[in-house]
């Protein structure tokens, strides 16, 4: 079955730039979503089709996928980003979604 | 608004079984596939079961195969998780999911708490 890695956990200073990676065996040819979920809440799509973004979202989110990693990259963090964020993808072999393992991000 | 709201978690002995639902609001409930996830306590997000809009169509996870049952009710706009056998492990908070463009999950519930435990 597919597989998708994420590191633990991310750390990174407020005001400056997040790079949270999920990667997998020819990711780059699949369209990768991301997902956000602060504590006690459901998760939230944040981008979709690898570079999307909800309306109303944050320009400082955004999507990039190519080769076998896909990444989230969070602009100006601020401690309200705060939260796990989780890839997935559509593993259309066995016609199910897979999610990565969740990466944590850390606002030190 | 769009809306899903999960009920019928609560606590259960191994072995016995429980029945979920998700009431949708806010959009033609039978024009999406829907999906449960659920995340264990302190872990990931973990993909259980998703149908189809009309035709009745299902996929599980391996973890759930043959215990947990998936259906729906398209004119009350509602999505159930059936599930029998339950173990220790199934304890989790169990989330409905609309499934939108074929592959993500556009908007979420707020999840409804399962505990297995004798």
């Amino acid at each position: 079955s597919y597989v998708l890695t994420q590191p633990p956990s991310v750390s990174v200073a407020p005001g400056k730039t997040a790079t949270i990676t999920c990667g997998g065996n020819n990711v780059g040819r699949k369209s990768v979503h991301w997902y956000q979920q602060k504590p006690g809440q459901a998760p939230l799509v944040v981008i979709y089709y690898k570079s999307d973004r909800p309306s109303g979202f944050p320009e400082r989110f955004s999507g990039s996928n190519s080769g076998n990693t896909a990444a989230l990259t969070i602009s100006r963090v601020e401690a309200g980003d705060e939260a796990d964020y989780y890839c997935q993808v559509w593993d259309s072999s066995s016609d199910r979604p897979v999610f990565g393992g969740g990466t944590k991000l850390i606002v030190l | 608004q769009v809306q899903l709201v999960e009920s019928g978690g609560g606590l259960v002995k191994p072995g016995g079984s429980l029945r979920l639902s998700c009431a949708a609001s806010g959009f033609t409930f039978s024009n999406y596939y829907m999906t449960w996830i659920r995340q264990a306590p302190g872990k990931g997000l973990e993909w259980i079961s998703y149908i189809s809009g009309t035709t009745g169509y299902t996929v599980y996870a391996d973890s759930v195969k043959g215990r947990f049952t998936i259906s729906r009710d398209n004119a009350n706009n509602s999505l159930y998780l059936q599930m029998n056998s339950l173990r220790a492990e199934d304890t989790a908070v169990y989330y409905c999911a609309r499934r939108y463009g074929g592959t993500h999950l556009d908007v979420w519930g707020q999840g409804t708490t399962v505990t297995v435990s004798s």
